[in-house]
């Protein structure tokens, strides 16, 4: 079946725009991460959606990022006013519900801040 | 909270020696342990994983141990190849949601 699909591959805007990235999960995954991951880095964790419950946004850097996710569907990362900081792979990744599901990830969008 | 340590950060060895990289986690409450591979500019994918219930599982020349006691676990593998080259994560559930905490990565150079 289909894997976890993120949109758009690479990205690359002038500093102070907005961007926006896309995430499709596996279907049938209620749960639904972002991470980002900077050159040569690990995983840094950003926000984690489950179902329909509340978002756990502790990993979020500042309020310039901000996500949402349409139920089970589709997420959307949000930057706002990029800086150069923000240069990064940005993976998401889902999973069944429940404990101890491992996590599916997708190619990750590579994003550029001039 | 939960905490993941992972070493070497660097591992570099001779084609068709062994390698092992070593995490340790800090919640005895953690009870599941994936590891990942992450090869230079894709996605990191899931190579093995064990579950709290047991020690040891192994998938042709990887393979993980558990040392719940000590709150360490290890991924061998064996016999390593070209192909083996790539960064690894180790991960450990946290324990108040499903979510995984993760070590730092471990650089495998596989020398010819």
């Amino acid at each position: 079946g289909a894997g976890v699909s993120q949109s758009p591959s690479n990205k690359v805007t002038e500093k102070g725009k907005d961007v926006e990235l896309r995430c499709d999960p596996i279907s049938g995954h209620t749960a639904l991460y972002w991470y980002r991951q900077r050159l040569g880095q690990g995983l840094e964790f950003l926000i984690y959606f489950q179902g329909n419950s509340a978002p756990d946004k502790s990993g979020l850097p500042s309020d310039r990022f901000s996500a949402e996710r349409t139920g089970e569907s589709v997420s959307t990362l949000t930057i706002q006013r990029t800086q150069q900081e923000d240069s990064a792979v940005y993976l998401c990744a889902s999973s069944r519900q429940g404990f101890n599901q491992p996590q599916h990830f997708g190619d990750g969008t590579r994003l550029s801040i001039l | 909270g939960e905490n993941v340590e992972q070493h070497p950060s660097t591992l570099s060895v001779q084609e068709g020696d062994s390698a092992v990289i070593k995490c340790t986690y800090s919640d005895s409450a953690s009870n599941y342990f994936p590891w990942y591979k992450q090869e230079l500019g894709k996605r990191p994918q899931l190579i093995i994983d064990i579950r709290s219930n047991v020690g040891e599982k192994k998938d042709q020349r990887i393979a993980v141990t558990l040392n719940k006691t000590a709150k360490h676990f290890s991924l061998h593998i064996t016999e390593t190849q070209p192909e083996d080259s790539a960064v690894y994560f180790c991960a450990a559930s946290a324990v108040s949601n499903y979510q995984l905490i993760w070590g730092a990565g471990t650089k495998l150079i596989i020398k010819p």
